[in-house]
């Protein structure tokens, strides 16, 4: 059965860093794209990140780019988010989840982030 | 970036009826269309991808239709169980996005 656990979420300051974690556990990690995804309370769905296999090609939605960095460790099963200068609109629950093909197949159950002074 | 319309907001049924869901996209989107179900506190689950292939374990009055720039989800009767949110999201090109939602709420 594939699992996805993330952990790090919690409270930071506006302008403040952050590192999600996702652990993946039930299928071979390392063949499949890897998404990070969020949801602001009561809105919808956002794609934020996506990572492919070998951890060398990226891509990141636009009003994230060059705060946060998607990263990966085959060896240890597991998926990265870098967040920084967090702004109160980063306020979400972020999901990692499976990327097959471009649909989401699993998703962990999120690690929510609030981004306030 | 492309926009994904979902109609309507919200659709009040009963169970045993029938729930059409549509989503229409700014542009063509090809087949690379997926729906997904969330329920309260729950992270949401894939139904369909490929516009009408469904997910593993996805009981079969879940269908999917369309191509190109309209879709539709079809819940042929509904169960207890299915009234929640409901998302399409496009693959067909970056950034992925998702439409703004469909509740299927109890009548």
């Amino acid at each position: 059965e594939v699992q996805l656990l993330e952990s790090g979420g919690g409270l930071v300051q506006p302008g403040g860093s952050l590192r999600l974690s996702c652990a993946a556990s039930g299928f071979t990690f390392s063949n499949d794209w890897m998404t990070w995804l969020r949801q602001a309370p009561g809105k919808g769905l956002e794609w934020v990140a996506n990572l492919n296999q070998g951890g060398s090609e990226k891509y990141f939605l636009d009003s994230v780019k060059g705060r946060f960095t998607i990263s990966r460790d085959n060896a240890k099963n597991s998926l990265y988010l870098q967040m920084s200068s967090l702004r109160v609109e980063d306020t979400a629950v972020y999901y990692c989840a499976r990327d097959f093909k471009g649909a989401f197949d699993s998703w962990g159950q999120g690690t929510l982030v609030t981004v306030s002074s | 970036e492309i926009v994904l319309t979902q109609s309507p907001g919200t659709l009040s049924l009963s169970p045993g009826e029938r729930a059409t869901l549509s989503c229409r996209a700014s542009q063509s989107v090809r087949n690379y269309l997926a729906w997904y179900q969330q329920k309260p506190g729950q992270a949401p689950r894939l139904l369909i991808s490929g516009a009408s292939s469904r997910a593993t374990g996805i009981p079969d009055r879940f269908s999917g239709s369309g191509s190109g720039t309209d879709f539709t989800l079809t819940i042929s009767r509904l169960e207890p169980e299915d009234f929640a949110v409901y998302y399409c999201q496009q693959y067909g090109s970056l950034p992925r996005t998702f439409g703004q939602g469909t509740k299927v709420a109890i009548k």
